[in-house]
């Protein structure tokens, strides 16, 4: 069983849409929750993380977390063509590790 | 300072070159990573450095070998390396909750 699965994509919405990530963990151990976008080419740079169950929002991002379920989520409201990336969930495991998903391309249609 | 940067952005080397890798911060972050990706891949995991001293080797062939000289710099070391080590070269860096900042990459092809 794969430790983080992110759901198929590649995931195409249109400019202003609601993008919906989504991101599965097998380690019940994990505390801690991050989203890495990615511009082709470049680096991964952190948008969003979460530690506790709920929701947290930071401007047209909302990260959703349930433990419970060991289900993390992503939610880009007004998408925008500069959203077009690919995003990477990283729960942490043993030692404060950082286990990354495949990650998920997003494209956002003008 | 608020950054994470590497050098070079690009390198091409041959089988039998010594190259470095060089890595800095200066947010007085105490854990350093090197990670390296390939195409449509993500970040692997190669080594974990937590007070300049090394705490994780992800099992890294030993042509790869990492140092960090002090708490702001991580170099890596690369020998006799093979094709398919072509790949992004990423260092990271955390404060110690767990976030990581990467820096810009190097983009390593080995002929």
């Amino acid at each position: 069983q794969k430790e983080v699965e992110q759901n198929s994509g590649p995931l195409s919405v249109p400019e202003g849409a609601i993008a919906s990530l989504n991101c599965t963990y097998s380690d019940r151990g994990s505390q801690s929750f991050f989203w890495y976008r990615q511009y082709s080419g470049k680096s991964p740079e952190l948008i969003m993380f979460i530690y506790s169950n709920g929701d947290k929002e930071d401007g047209r991002f909302t990260a959703q977390l349930n433990k419970a379920s060991q289900y993390v989520s992503l939610l880009i409201r007004d998408s925008q063509p500069s959203d077009s990336a690919t995003y990477l969930c990283a729960p942490t495991g043993a030692n404060s590790k950082l286990t990354f998903g495949k990650g998920i391309t997003l494209s956002v249609r003008p | 300072d608020t950054e994470v940067t590497q050098t070079p952005k690009h390198l091409v080397m041959g089988m039998t070159n010594k190259k470095s890798l060089k890595c800095e911060q200066h947010m007085g972050h105490r854990a350093m990573y090197w990670y390296k990706q390939k195409a449509k891949k993500p970040p692997e995991l190669m080594f974990v450095y937590s007070y300049e001293k090394l705490s994780i080797n992800e099992s890294v062939p030993s042509r790869f070998s990492p140092e960090c000289p002090n708490s702001s710099l991580l170099n890596l070391h690369l020998h006799a390396l093979q094709p398919e080590d072509s790949a992004l070269y990423l260092c990271a860096s955390s404060p110690g909750g767990n976030e990581q900042f990467f820096g810009p990459g190097t983009r390593l092809t080995v002929l």
